[in-house]
């Protein structure tokens, strides 16, 4: 199983809402990553994950919360956004590979806030 | 981390080889270049990565000069299924995770 699934594939919310975002992965990888994605932009790293511990934060706003309950699963807690937050949401994971490293992506949950 | 530059859009013909150029003037010691290609509403996916000289695989070849200060992706007889984004990246993967930036990416419109 090569696969990253993400959930739910589309998301609309109030400011004042508060949901999550589902991230799962069954290769074994000790690495999770979420990104966002504005249309036409590329991916940009939120937070990284390494043997579930939170590695990385890019300085994001705390209405954003990850989380990694097991190495398997990783969570995007969402709380009181803005409509400039409404993006793609992309996870990643990824292993060593021979002569390199690979992330392997997720589709993406389409989050509209409203 | 090193930034990266690579054309904004290219247009080529179903058949013909494509070339898409990166440049990592300032890519450190232990960093890796990966290409990941990017379908639109889609998660990206790896292609290929080196650290120098060339790599291939089953879909394209990594061509990496030996002051690594670019890359060349290069994608033989391309379809009407090869337009998409193409990323460049460089990072390194220590302490268990990859860092990397996303460029601004090449868009590559494959035409009949």
């Amino acid at each position: 199983d090569t696969e990253v699934t993400q959930t739910p594939k589309h998301l609309v919310m109030g400011m004042t809402n508060k949901k999550s975002l589902k991230c799962e992965q069954h290769m074994g990888h000790r690495a999770m990553y979420w990104y966002k994605q504005k249309a036409k932009k590329p991916p940009e790293l939120m937070f990284v994950y390494s043997y579930e511990k939170l590695s990385i934060n890019e300085s994001v706003p705390s209405r954003f919360s990850p989380e990694c309950p097991n190495s398997s699963l990783l969570n995007l807690h969402l709380h009181a956004l803005q409509p400039e937050d409404s993006a793609l949401y992309l996870c990643a994971s990824s292993q060593q590979a021979q002569g390199g490293y690979e992330q392997y992506f997720g589709p993406g949950t389409r989050l509209t806030v409203t | 981390l090193a930034k990266t530059t690579q054309p904004i859009s290219m247009d080529s013909y179903e058949g013909q080889e494509v070339n898409i150029t990166c440049s990592h003037n300032n890519i450190a010691t232990n960093d890796y270049i990966t290409w990941y290609q990017q379908f639109p509403s889609q998660g990206p996916r790896f292609i290929i990565q080196g650290y120098k000289t060339k790599v291939t695989n089953e879909v394209a070849s990594l061509f990496i000069p030996a002051d690594r200060k670019s890359s060349t992706l290069s994608l033989p007889r391309v379809s009407l299924s090869d337009t998409a984004v193409y990323y460049c990246l460089v990072g390194d993967f220590r302490g268990g995770y990859q860092k990397v930036t996303f460029g601004i990416g090449t868009k590559l419109q494959v035409i009949p």
